[in-house]
């Protein structure tokens, strides 16, 4: 069973403060995703990934900044963080090239991140 | 750009009554559609695919091309269904697949 462990459950921060988010997934899955979640707005996609060390922009990208140094993990940076970046961040992973069809998405727990 | 549409914001149903939740797409390439649910305190999880025709937990939703329309149905409500549902299109990019989601439809079944 695929497994997406976000490492924050919950994330007290202040305006300006760099923040790091961490997901890990433990299946080998070669794309991986962030999403924001707000009530009334569903998922909006911030940043994927297809492959180690390749990054690129979803459909709410500003404000933040992704790393993949690795296969298993995703980190995603908010640069200054703002107050409307007060949401929950969804971490997913899926099977990447050579499918033939369109993987699903295996999610994480998610974070809370309260910026004050 | 693709884009998908739940139009219900909150569904509200009595036990053993039929649910549909609503779901339209907009995509000029050849779509394939999911249904992700999450229930209370639980992560996303995928619900059903149409590509999979098949049924879970009692729901199906068929691809209607002509309508664009990809509706979650139940002929039964039952309580556990109580959650939020999500109608999510995905594209196959150069390197992968990348979904779009929409904004949810929460189901709330009453005794």
């Amino acid at each position: 069973d695929v497994k997406v462990t976000q490492s924050s459950r919950y994330l007290v921060k202040r305006t300006g403060e760099k923040v790091f988010l961490e997901c890990v997934q433990d299946m080998d899955h070669e794309n991986m995703f962030w999403y924001r979640q707000d009530p009334g707005l569903g998922l909006r996609l911030i940043y994927f990934s297809y492959d180690v060390k390749m990054k690129e922009k979803g459909d709410i990208p500003e404000g933040y900044s992704v790393s993949r140094e690795k296969k298993e993990r995703f980190s995603l940076i908010l640069e200054s963080a703002s107050t409307n970046q007060t949401s929950m961040y969804l971490c997913a992973s899926s099977l990447g090239r050579g499918q033939t069809y369109n993987s699903p998405l295996h999610f994480g727990n998610g974070t809370r991140l309260t910026v004050t | 750009a693709q884009r998908v549409t739940q139009p219900e914001k909150l569904l509200s149903v009595f036990k053993g009554a039929p649910v549909e939740l609503k779901c339209n797409y907009s995509y000029s390439g050849s779509p394939e559609l999911f249904w992700y649910v999450q229930y209370s305190r639980q992560r996303l999880q995928l619900l059903l695919r149409h590509i999979s025709r098949e049924s879970i937990k009692g729901f199906t939703a068929d691809l209607n091309k002509g309508e664009t329309s990809f509706h979650l149905k139940k002929p039964f409500a039952q309580e556990e269904d109580s959650a939020m549902y999500y109608c999510a299109l995905s594209i196959l990019t150069g390197g992968g697949n990348k979904l779009t989601f929409g904004t949810g439809t929460q189901l709330k079944v009453e005794l």
